[in-house]
């Protein structure tokens, strides 16, 4: 159980171009759902916490105009990155937890690639 | 706040030998612990967690941690590494005051030899 599904895995985009990703928690309803971004052979940085059915909760330094979440329902939340350029070029992973506590779940990712 | 320190960049070890990669952490009072692996290009699996009770806690895989709170360390330990163990593993502390955010550490890439 716990499987967190995350749609689509890479996507390549010209510049200026807007990209959604999908966060689905399979076989559980979630809360609470986190986006992460992972640099090359870096650590996993908290980009937002997203809650279903309110805004999200953004760290500092993320910019909410520039990556948009919406958490509309309890298996699903997205990722949509606005205007894209290739500094945004990065692996990003969603999570989940069960509950609204701990372990948080983990999709397999989306690796952006922006032209 | 809370913070995480894995001190090995990059472990390299012999196919069967025993293997230890350490974690060290920052936090007011006793956190969850946990243990992640990532393959290339894939996410993050749970290996282990930590909340309370027994401090040897078993995961998957044949992996173990131990948490001691005297050193603010909670060490992955496998008796006997495989080919298929090569990849990077994350320590990450999260606070148990209903806040679900989770702070890793930078990160510890195995390489398996044959």
């Amino acid at each position: 159980g716990a499987v967190v599904s995350q749609h689509p895995s890479w996507v390549i985009c010209k510049s200026g171009t807007s990209v959604k990703i999908e966060c689905r928690s399979l076989d559980f309803q979630a809360t609470t759902m986190f986006w992460y971004r992972q640099f090359p052979k870096q650590s996993l940085m908290l980009m937002a916490t997203s809650n279903e059915g309110s805004k999200a909760t953004y760290e500092q330094g993320v910019e909410k105009d520039k990556f948009l979440i919406n958490h509309a329902s309890l298996t699903l939340s997205t990722l949509t990155v606005t205007s894209a350029h290739p500094e945004d070029s990065s692996f990003y992973i969603c999570s989940a937890s069960k509950d609204g506590g701990q372990p948080q779940h983990f999709g397999d990712g989306t690796r952006l690639s922006i032209l | 706040a809370q913070s995480v320190t894995q001190p090995d960049i990059h472990i390299t070890v012999s196919e069967g030998a025993s293997l230890e990669l350490r974690c060290n952490y920052s936090y007011g009072a006793t956190p969850y612990l946990f243990w992640y692996v990532q393959s290339p290009g894939q996410g993050l699996q749970l290996l282990l967690k930590y909340f309370s009770g027994d401090t040897l806690v078993q995961g998957i895989k044949g992996f173990e941690a131990e948490f001691k709170r005297s050193q603010s360390s909670f060490n992955l330990r496998k008796p006997s590494v495989h080919w298929s163990d090569a990849a990077e593993y994350f320590c990450a502390v999260g606070d148990n005051f209903g806040n679900e955010k989770l702070t890793f550490g930078t990160g510890t890439r195995l390489t398996i030899i044959p």
